[in-house]
């Protein structure tokens, strides 16, 4: 079956350390986009791509980077430069390069500091 | 800029009972609105769009969601709720103009007593 696979499920990061966060997908769709997640919040963009070798930061990409070299998948590294990164990461796709068809989601990965 | 509001943070309804949540959004044109469904640890998963056309929408799980432009409102409504309903439910707005971004609310956490 079609969907979105993110690894690890849970991670775990020291202080100053970075650390990459896995999204993959066989839907064959053109955008894909990063979500944090934070208790009693909604869903805040972090960065998205519409297209291979493309990406644009969303509200909050200070202290995060991604890359999209292939159509299949869309890295985040949260960087030490992000002060409070405990929460929980979702990588969604849409097709057509665009949200306004809905999103799939992955089942997320949480991150926390020790 | 868009904005979503869910003026309900936490909702409890009986087994059997009717269910409406409360959506409103902010954009100055034709809006496209979708309701999203997270059980705890897990990833959101959509089940109900609105672009255009019929206000009243289908989705999944037997939920429907009625698009009221005068009223800038998006409620999601079952007629009989199930104990396996009790979750987290988003509602989220995107535009054609906004680069394939969905901006979504804080969520209405649904508790179902027996």
């Amino acid at each position: 079956d079609g969907g979105i696979t993110q690894s690890p499920k849970y991670l775990f990061r020291k202080e100053g350390q970075n650390v990459t966060l896995s999204c993959e997908q066989n839907l064959n769709h053109d955008a894909m986009y990063w979500y944090r997640q934070d208790p009693g919040q909604g869903l805040r963009l972090i960065y998205y791509s519409q297209i291979v070798n493309d990406f644009q930061k969303g509200d909050i990409a200070e202290g995060y980077s991604v890359s999209r070299e292939k159509k299949e998948s869309f890295p985040l590294t949260v960087t030490s430069a992000q002060k409070n990164p405990t929460a929980f990461y979702l990588c969604a796709s849409s097709s057509g390069g665009t949200a306004n068809y809905g999103y799939t989601f992955g089942s997320g990965t949480r991150l926390t500091v020790v | 800029a868009q904005s979503v509001t869910q003026p309900d943070i936490h909702i409890t309804v009986s087994e059997g009972a009717s269910l409406e949540l409360r959506c409103n959004y902010s954009y100055g044109a034709t809006p496209y609105l979708f309701w999203y469904v997270q059980s705890p640890g897990q990833g959101l998963q959509l089940l109900l769009k609105y672009f255009s056309g019929d206000t009243l929408v289908q989705g999944i799980k037997g939920f429907e969601a009625e698009f009221k432009r005068s009223q800038s409102s998006f409620n999601l409504r079952k007629p009989s709720v199930h104990w396996s309903d009790a979750a987290e439910y988003f509602c989220a707005v995107g535009a054609n103009t906004n680069a394939g971004k969905s901006t979504f609310g804080d969520g209405t956490t649904l508790t179902v007593k027996p």
